[in-house]
């Protein structure tokens, strides 16, 4: 039963555009989000994240909507540059304080076209 | 240089062995984290630990097991138990705050 789901596994977006990541949860205790970026064959890094108490966090060319009451969530990167192709994983803390590990979505291929 | 290392990059075994995947961090973290990824799909929660010489199962417990004898490291042992254990094994660390970091990854391949 997945809790975090992100149900397009790619999209494609030209440079210069606004890529809109999306991500759905089922679990109404879920309090804090997160959103990691992959490389093939590294490890996730953080990218950005947000607590169920804001509906927007911004960092540079990210932002994080989260709309609670719809318990959906999205990524938009604008502009979109060559180097943020790569797999994008939405992930939410069950547990509250962040010690119990994460529950992550299968992720979102991200394709810049030049 | 602060950081997560995982090492080997990659790891070769024959069914029936068990292995080692190794993990260290230097980021003074208290907290420790196991996950893999199989291709197509999220990254899954194996074990963790909070704290020294404590450990929790996480959602794919079985087949694994983990030791915290040091703050510093968390070794997982992948069992001749484990009935699918090629896949992308991803170490991670965090503090009281809610993000963790993640090694570069230990691609298990078992044939």
């Amino acid at each position: 039963d997945q809790q975090v789901k992100q149900n397009s596994p790619s999209l494609s977006v030209q440079e210069g555009r606004i890529s809109i990541l999306n991500c759905d949860y089922t679990n109404s205790m879920f309090d804090y989000f997160l959103w990691y970026k992959k490389y093939p064959a590294e490890g996730p890094t953080f990218l950005i994240s947000i607590s169920s108490i804001k509906d927007k966090n911004e960092d540079g060319r990210f932002t994080v909507f989260l709309n609670k009451s719809a318990k959906h969530l999205s990524l938009h990167i604008v502009p979109s540059q060559p180097g943020d192709s790569a797999v994008y994983f939405c992930a939410a803390d069950p547990s509250g304080g962040g010690a119990d590990g994460l529950t992550f979505g299968k992720g979102t291929h991200l394709i810049i076209q030049p | 240089d602060g950081g997560i290392t995982q090492s080997p990059k990659y790891l070769f075994r024959k069914e029936g062995q068990n292995v080692t995947l190794s993990c260290e961090q230097n980021l003074n973290h208290d907290a420790m984290y196991w996950y893999r990824q199989d291709p197509g799909q999220g990254l899954r929660l194996i074990y963790y630990s909070q704290i020294v010489n404590d450990f929790q199962k996480g959602d794919i417990a079985e087949g694994y097991s983990v030791s915290r004898e040091k703050k510093e490291s968390f070794p997982l042992t992948v069992t001749s138990a484990q009935k699918n254990p090629t896949a992308f094994y991803l170490c991670a660390s965090g503090t009281s705050g809610y993000e963790q970091y993640f090694g570069p990854g230990t691609r298990l391949t078992v044939t």
